[in-house]
């Protein structure tokens, strides 16, 4: 299986902070690695796809980056609203796997 | 507008088998997969597996031997069974559309006697 690492596991940052999250894989994924918001009690909701698409509806301060094995997730202006954990996910081998979230607060 | 409702019993007695139905509404049929996704309370997203609406399935190796995941195309819905249960699948289940676009609210099942 392919092992994805995100980092940090958590972060706190202030409201309009630019906030990176990064994601590694085990192997090569190409471009096929995704970006998920989680709030607490709701489902995942898919933010970025095949890396560096916005899904239709998301708003542009969120973005994503990279290729091969080594992926960035950035939101560029924090908002209260994007107090959540965050995962990524590779979907170009199966089994799919997800990293272990990353948990991300707002001062 | 795609929509997916999980249900099924929200108690499993240990070594049973667990029973999920995803309702899709929204989409009357589609040529990719459908897959169903569990996070046991507080920890990360474990992918199961997904099916095509052609039935076709492909299964997570860490659960292959005990997961079925069929389709009732007839009825726009797909489902789980998980076989000999025991605590360490308590989990919110969640079904997803292709490309993981779309979810599920999620249910959660509670393997306990």
């Amino acid at each position: 299986d392919i092992q994805m690492t995100q980092s940090p596991s958590s972060l706190s940052a202030s409201v309009g902070d630019r906030v990176t999250i990064t994601c590694q894989a085990s192997q090569d994924i190409r471009q096929y690695l995704n970006w998920y918001q989680q709030k607490p009690g709701k489902a995942p909701k898919l933010l970025i796809y095949d890396a560096s698409n916005l899904e239709t509806g998301v708003p542009s301060r969120f973005s994503g980056s990279g290729s091969g094995t080594d992926f960035t997730f950035t939101i560029s202006g924090l908002q209260p609203e994007d107090m959540a954990t965050y995962y990524c996910q590779q979907s170009d081998n199966l089994p799919y796997t997800f990293g272990q979230g990353t948990k991300l607060e707002i001062k | 507008q795609v929509q997916l409702l999980e249900s099924g019993p929200g108690l499993v007695k240990p070594s049973e088998t667990l029973s999920l139905t995803c309702t899709v509404s929204g989409v009357s049929n589609s040529s990719y997969y459908w897959s169903w996704i569990r996070q046991p309370p507080g920890k990360g997203l474990e992918w199961i597996g997904y099916i095509y609406y052609s039935g076709s399935t492909n299964y997570n190796p860490a659960l292959k031997s005990r997961v079925t995941i069929s389709v009732d195309t007839s009825k726009n819905q797909f489902s789980l069974k998980v076989t000999s249960v025991t605590a360490a699948d308590t989990a919110v289940y969640y079904c997803a559309s292709p490309f993981f676009q779309h979810w599920g609210q999620g249910t959660l099942v509670t393997v306990s006697s």
